[in-house]
């Protein structure tokens, strides 16, 4: 059964980091490629970041683009969200989720909360 | 960036109506186009990639069509845990992109 679940949430102070963690199991992790998205309270969906499934390329939301850093250790199957510079607009719930070979996402993990105040 | 318009942002019926939602891209997305449903306070379910394909498990009460920018979703036979938001996704080109929702209330 595939598992995906994100820990490293909690109270991020502005202009602070955090770190996003996502345990994998269940798949061979290293086939994926794994992304993160957020939703803001009361918000929708949004994209984040996606990594390859060597660690070869990434991509970024312009949101969080020179900010934020996505890395994954294929060895422990774990995959990593730098959140440096944080603002009040970063507020949301962190999901992690794997991509498909055909692109789309499938498994989505439970979230964490990223609250960020002063 | 692709932009996707996600119709109507929400919709009221009853336990076993069927309903349809409507999504437009801003650009043609080849139907790299996925739908998912999020239950109040849980994380978002995969239900249709590639526009059309369901996911593993998805009932066949749901279905997705469309082609070029745009795409539909429609839910047939509701059931209680079908009231929930609905979203698409756009999976051609990065940014990935996702309609702004639609929440599909209990009438």
């Amino acid at each position: 059964e595939v598992q995906l679940l994100e820990s490293g949430g909690g109270l991020g102070q502005p202009g602070g980091s955090l770190r996003l963690s996502c345990a994998a199991s269940g798949f061979t992790f290293h086939n994926y490629a794994m992304t993160w998205v957020r939703q803001a309270p009361g918000k929708g969906l949004e994209w984040v970041s996606l990594i390859s499934a060597g660690g070869e390329s990434t991509y970024y939301a312009d949101s969080v683009k020179g900010r934020f850093t996505i890395s994954r250790d294929n060895s422990k199957s774990v995959l990593f969200l730098q959140m440096n510079s944080l603002t009040a607009d970063d507020t949301a719930v962190y999901y992690c989720a794997r991509r498909e070979v055909a692109f789309y996402l499938d498994y989505w993990g439970q979230g964490t909360l990223v609250p960020v105040s002063s | 960036d692709i932009q996707m318009t996600q119709s109507p942002s929400s919709l009221s019926a009853s336990v076993g109506d069927s309903v349809t939602i409507t999504c437009r891209a801003s650009q043609g997305i080849g139907n790299y186009l996925a739908w998912f449903r999020q239950k109040p306070g849980k994380a978002p379910e995969s239900l249709i990639y590639a526009a059309t394909s369901l996911l593993s498990g998805v009932p066949s009460k749901f279905s997705g069509s469309g082609s070029g920018t745009d795409y539909t979703l429609t839910i047939s036979s509701l059931q209680p845990e079908d009231f929930a938001t609905y979203y698409c996704q756009q999976y051609k080109s990065y940014p990935y992109t996702f309609g702004r929702g639609t929440k599909l209330e209990s009438k």
